[in-house]
């Protein structure tokens, strides 16, 4: 079965630029999710999707920060303009089903940002 | 609001030994609780949960953890640790009606020969 797959797997790019991720979750994984990973912190949920619809996104900075899974299946996250804050993993992950807590999620291997 | 804490930043043991990684939780109800592991360049991989039943969990790679209802505590052990182990450890938890999973500050585990 194959993972969660993302690219870029690193960006550096400027403070004020925009960037653009990209996930492809595990087939017949519903819901999908996009964390961002500070170093030396845990994961911390930016935005869930559950098919094409979203289901949390209360701390998704939203002044700068985007995503979208048209299609119910891959999904973008950008951001615009970058900040140097932004600079962390972006992890996506997915899982069987939202509302069923106990469903364990599936990450992908990240991308780095790193944001100069 | 659900909070998960996880007081060492790093655990020191010596292969063979057992380990513990602790885990303490604040959240209304009953929840479940997952652990997941970090290996370097790598994405989380999922260890083990707790749902309901027998307080002791067994999971991936001989690991279990043991859940412990009135201290809020769901502690990561492993009879004999291997080097291999050495590794980024999370702790994470949601709330039974809830959709975000909450995680740990994370505790570093390294396991010398």
């Amino acid at each position: 079965e194959a993972g969660v797959a993302q690219s870029p797997r690193y960006k550096i790019i400027e403070k004020r630029q925009s960037v653009a991720f990209w996930c492809n979750p595990i087939s017949g994984h519903a819901t999908l999710y996009w964390y961002q990973q500070i170093l030396g912190q845990g994961p911390k949920l930016l935005i869930q999707f559950q098919n094409n619809g979203v289901v949390d996104d209360s701390q998704l900075p939203k002044d700068r920060f985007s995503a979208e899974r048209l299609k119910g299946v891959d999904s973008t996250l950008k951001i615009q303009p970058a900040k140097l804050e932004d600079s962390a993993v972006y992890l996506c992950a997915s899982s069987l089903r939202q509302g069923q807590g106990f469903y364990e999620q599936y990450f992908g291997p990240g991308t780095r940002l790193t944001v100069t | 609001a659900q909070s998960v804490a996880q007081p060492e930043d790093q655990v020191n043991v010596a292969e063979g030994n057992p380990l513990t990684v602790k885990c303490t939780y604040s959240v209304s109800g009953n929840p479940y609780l997952f652990w997941y592991v970090q290996y370097p360049n790598r994405g989380l991989q999922f260890l083990l949960k707790y749902i309901t039943g027998d307080n002791l969990v067994k999971g991936s790679y001989g690991f279990e953890a043991e859940f412990n209802k009135s201290q809020t505590s769901f502690h990561l052990k492993k009879p004999s640790a291997l080097v291999s182990d050495s590794a980024l450890y999370f702790c994470a938890v949601i709330p039974r009606a809830g959709n975000m999973l909450t995680f740990g500050g994370g505790t570093r585990l390294m396991v010398k020969p």
